[in-house]
């Protein structure tokens, strides 16, 4: 089982839609959780951290349940440039080593 | 305002050779990293380091070394080229404590015929 898992996707959806991605870990200790995104042939860059109690910047939304080890990501009145693939991150304690998830594509169409 | 440069951004080697890929921070982090990411296998950690002088092993350290003789500077040497090598290598740099997000360079693409 891959320490990190996440549905590759592609998700086709129109502009203005609502869309979710979930992503599970296997390592109950994990401490730590991220998004990143990705555009395509580029470097991940931070999305957005993932909080216990859950956690929203703009029209993205987080939340973490520890008790099923899962994370999800929430995106709000989607535009063309959210098309991107979303890596799922997880920080399983020993320091700063992250584990990546093999990421899910987004892609928003007029 | 560069945040973490690597060099080269592009590179095709025959088999065998060796070549060094640079990475350098201006964020005083102590945590660098290199990862490789190939298609369907997402981004794989092949060496760290917690700082200056101190290195250890990712998920995937062989065929790399890597050394860290200040904390700006954390180049990975590819000892002997093998096609299995080719692929999009990342270094990251981020605070040494856990539970902080990471800084990514541009990468390097890198190809072995």
């Amino acid at each position: 089982r891959k320490e990190v898992e996440q549905d590759p996707g592609p998700f086709n959806v129109p502009e203005g839609a609502t869309v979710a991605f979930n992503c599970t870990y296997s390592n109950s200790a994990s401490q730590s959780f991220f998004w990143y995104r990705q555009d395509c042939r580029k470097e991940p860059k931070l999305l957005m951290s993932v909080y216990s109690s859950g956690n929203e910047d703009g029209r993205f939304t987080a939340q973490l349940n520890r008790a099923s080890q899962y994370i999800s990501l929430l995106i709000r009145d989607s535009k063309l440039s959210d098309s991107a693939t979303y890596l799922c991150v997880v920080n399983a304690g020993g320091g700063n080593k992250l584990t990546f998830g093999t990421g899910t594509q987004l892609k928003v169409e007029l | 305002n560069a945040g973490v440069t690597q060099t080269p951004k592009f590179q095709v080697l025959k088999t065998g050779q060796s070549m060094t890929l640079q990475c350098a921070q201006d964020m005083n982090h102590e945590y660098m990293s290199w990862y490789r990411q190939d298609p369907g296998m997402g981004l794989r950690l092949i060496h760290y380091s917690v700082g200056a002088g101190i290195t250890d092993q990712g998920e995937v350290p062989n065929g790399y070394n890597v050394s860290r003789s200040t904390t700006e500077d954390f180049p990975l040497r590819l000892l002997s080229a093998a096609p299995s090598q080719t692929s999009v290598y990342f270094c990251a740099s981020g605070d040494v404590r856990g539970g902080q997000p990471q800084h990514f360079g541009d990468g390097t693409r890198l190809s072995i015929l």
